[in-house]
């Protein structure tokens, strides 16, 4: 069974620039949740998705974004980028949503803002 | 919104001891708490979980305890061993999932 795969695993961007980030989950999986993970704040939970709808939400602006698609598939959207942005991106996959049963992770993004 | 507290930020101990790693929360509706451990350059991964309904569960050499009333709970790791240095991240949710800060956990050979 495959695991969690987000790609690109690395990605530099400007300031100001928008990013986009792809995450698969693994198969049978309806729940994609996002995590960014820096030293200082360590790890944070930006949002969930499950069947293509938001169903919990971190306290993160509007600037980071979301979506998911009807074969589980999610996008993380990061817009006008910030050199506080610079992270680990992680997205996880569980069966009946991350807030009550094992998330799954994949490798992460790691985001460069410069 | 919850704060997740998480004790010790590094800890070293000798391989054969025991280790323990505690966690406070705020919100006295968190009901499901989990523990991550992450090895360097590496995802983490779920070693044990804990429902509010249950007081303790125990994984072979693994174990963790939650106390409701006091709102914390701690991760006891026996018998340790040179593979179970990593960071460990406790968690608590309800509406959102906060995480500890982590704990360093070094087992020495």
């Amino acid at each position: 069974k495959a695991g969690v795969t987000q790609t690109p695993r690395y990605l530099i961007k400007t300031r100001g620039q928008q990013v986009t980030l792809s995450c698969s989950p693994i198969s049978g999986h309806r729940s994609v949740s996002w995590y960014q993970q820096t030293p200082g704040q360590g790890l944070q939970f930006l949002f969930e998705y499950f069947s293509e709808t938001q169903r919990n939400k971190g306290n993160f602006p509007g600037r980071f974004s979301g979506r998911q698609f009807s074969n589980s598939r999610s996008e993380m959207n990061v817009s006008t980028l910030e050199l506080g942005d610079s992270a680990l991106y992680l997205c996880a996959s569980s069966f009946g949503g991350v807030l009550n049963t094992e998330a799954f992770f994949g490798q992460g993004t790691r985001l460069t803002v410069v | 919104g919850e704060n997740v507290e998480q004790h010790p930020s590094t800890l070293s101990v000798q391989e054969g001891d025991s280790a323990v790693i505690k966690c406070t929360y705020s919100d006295s509706a968190s009901n499901y708490f989990p523990w991550y451990k992450q090895e360097l350059g590496k995802r983490p991964q779920l070693i044990i979980d804990i429902r509010s309904n249950v007081g303790e569960k125990k994984d072979q050499r693994i174990a963790v305890t939650l106390n409701k009333t006091a709102k914390h709970f701690s991760l006891h790791i026996t018998e340790t061993q040179p593979e179970d240095s990593a960071v460990y991240f406790c968690a608590a949710s309800k509406d959102d999932m906060r995480f500890g800060a982590g704990t360093r956990l070094t087992v020495k050979p």
